[in-house]
């Protein structure tokens, strides 16, 4: 049972498409949070939903749009993809917001934009 | 500005010996520290933890010390097995934000 789950886990597209990248936990737990992994390494945090409502808007751009259908589902869609929209994005998920455990991170999706 | 540093981008250490990975920050406000593990093609994984009121966690191999004056902590193994290969993330964050700050990672090399 995978307790953070990210679909797809590659995904290859042409510049000015949009796409989506899907999130879901098992754990119950009641915050869910997009990072990004960029190409130096880095792992930022673009949003953080808690019970469905935004509570973390990081500056991204608005082709960047969360949403989060219930608790237990956070969605990522890209619009008008461009080449430096190219990381490894990770969805994460934690008991509390901001919590002192941590995060439940999933796999990442690795999107490149060609 | 990178609040949290990891300066070192790889280690490698025998098997057997201890690993120490270092993680330095910026931001006095920090008062939640945590250690990532993460293997190629999967996401981090928690580790270990230590609040600002701790100065050592220890959890089996791991260790975790803070040294609030510095702005330092760093991550002991001991003994380092082969399966502790891994890229370590340190975390940050403050009392009352929500996020977590990461460091670039240090990818640590266990050798048989």
């Amino acid at each position: 049972d995978t307790a953070v789950s990210q679909t797809p886990k590659y995904l290859v597209t042409q510049m000015g498409n949009d796409k989506s990248i899907k999130c879901e936990q098992n754990l119950g737990h009641d915050t869910m949070y997009w990072y990004k992994q960029d190409s130096k390494k880095f792992l930022k945090i673009m949003f953080s939903y808690n019970n469905k409502e935004l509570i973390i808007n990081e500056t991204v751009p608005n082709r960047f749009s969360p949403k989060s259908p219930d608790k237990a589902h956070l969605n990522l869609h890209i619009n008008s993809l461009e080449l430096g929209d190219s990381a490894v994005y990770f969805c994460a998920s934690s008991q509390m917001t901001g919590s002192d455990y941590g995060y439940t991170f999933g796999s990442g999706t690795r999107l490149t934009v060609v | 500005d990178q609040q949290v540093k990891q300066n070192s981008p790889s280690l490698s250490v025998q098997e057997g010996r201890i690993s120490i990975l270092n993680c330095d920050y910026t931001n006095s406000m920090f008062d939640y520290f945590l250690w990532y593990k993460k293997y190629p093609a999967e996401g981090p994984t928690f580790l270990i933890s230590i609040s600002s009121i701790k100065d050592k966690n220890e959890d089996g191999r791991f260790t975790v010390f803070l040294n609030k004056s510095a702005k330092h902590l760093s991550l002991h193994i001991v003994p380092s097995q082969p399966g502790d290969s891994a890229v370590y993330f340190c975390a940050a964050k403050s009392t009352g934000t929500y996020k977590y700050i990461f460091g670039t990672g240090t990818r640590l090399k266990v050798l048989a």
